[in-house]
């Protein structure tokens, strides 16, 4: 069964520090996989994508990393503001299915 | 605005009420979905229309009841309400043809159940 963990659960941060998402993942054969940003009250936005062949993607303060051998991804947030609280999603697409396999989500709340 | 948009976006009902969510998208996609978010803010698909033909259909109970009059709206029908309804529902398209799989959702609708 295609699978997709997200830790840690929750996190609080003070504004301006950094913070590190994880994701893994057991999906195969593997197509890409997204990290979305779902604010409060608001359907998930797509912050970056990931295909096999990419180590490492920024967005701005957002910075993806895979490492498709180990099935392994993280989202790392530098110098957060407070418009970054937000559950964030990792979704991983298979290469022969539509449907795609989603992680529960790691929420952030950034504080002042 | 291109976009997926949703009403109601809050839907307040009792129990055994028949009710009805709308989905339209404007992105020209061929592909929508429906996707329940629990209370755990879990994802979980529901539903999936290519071209209005129904593609993915999981373990959903008969009492919901997907419509799409065209490509671009997928409408969700609810039967006889129960309390294990309430959550968060959202609509998304998407181009099949794009490869990437990137879906667009919908703002959301959140049904509660009393």
């Amino acid at each position: 069964k295609n699978q997709v963990e997200q830790s840690p659960q929750s996190l609080i941060i003070l504004e301006g520090k950094n913070c590190t998402l994880q994701c893994n993942y057991t999906v195969s054969p593997f197509s890409n996989l997204r990290w979305y940003k779902q604010d409060t009250g608001r359907g998930p936005v797509s912050l970056t994508i990931m295909t096999f062949s990419e180590n490492t993607k920024s967005n701005g303060r957002y910075t993806a990393t895979l490492d498709a051998d180990t099935k392994q991804s993280s989202l790392h947030i530098t110098a957060s503001q407070l418009s970054d609280s937000a559950s964030y999603i990792c979704v991983v697409s298979p290469s022969n299915d539509y449907k795609l396999s989603f992680g529960a989500g790691t929420t952030v709340t950034v504080r002042a | 605005d291109t976009a997926v948009s949703q009403t109601p976006k809050y839907l307040v009902t009792q129990m055994g009420n028949d009710k009805s969510i709308k989905c339209e998208q404007n992105l020209g996609h061929d592909t929508m979905y429906w996707y329940k978010q629990d209370s755990k803010k879990f994802l979980k698909i529901m539903f999936s229309y290519n071209n209005k033909e129904l593609i993915i259909n999981e373990t959903v109970p008969n009492r919901f009841s997907p419509k799409s009059p065209d490509k671009a709206h997928l409408n969700l029908h609810i039967n006889s309400l129960e309390l294990g309804d309430s959550a968060v529902y959202f609509c998304a398209s998407s181009d099949p043809w794009r490869g990437d799989g990137e879906q667009f959702f919908g703002p959301g609708t959140r049904l509660t159940v009393l």
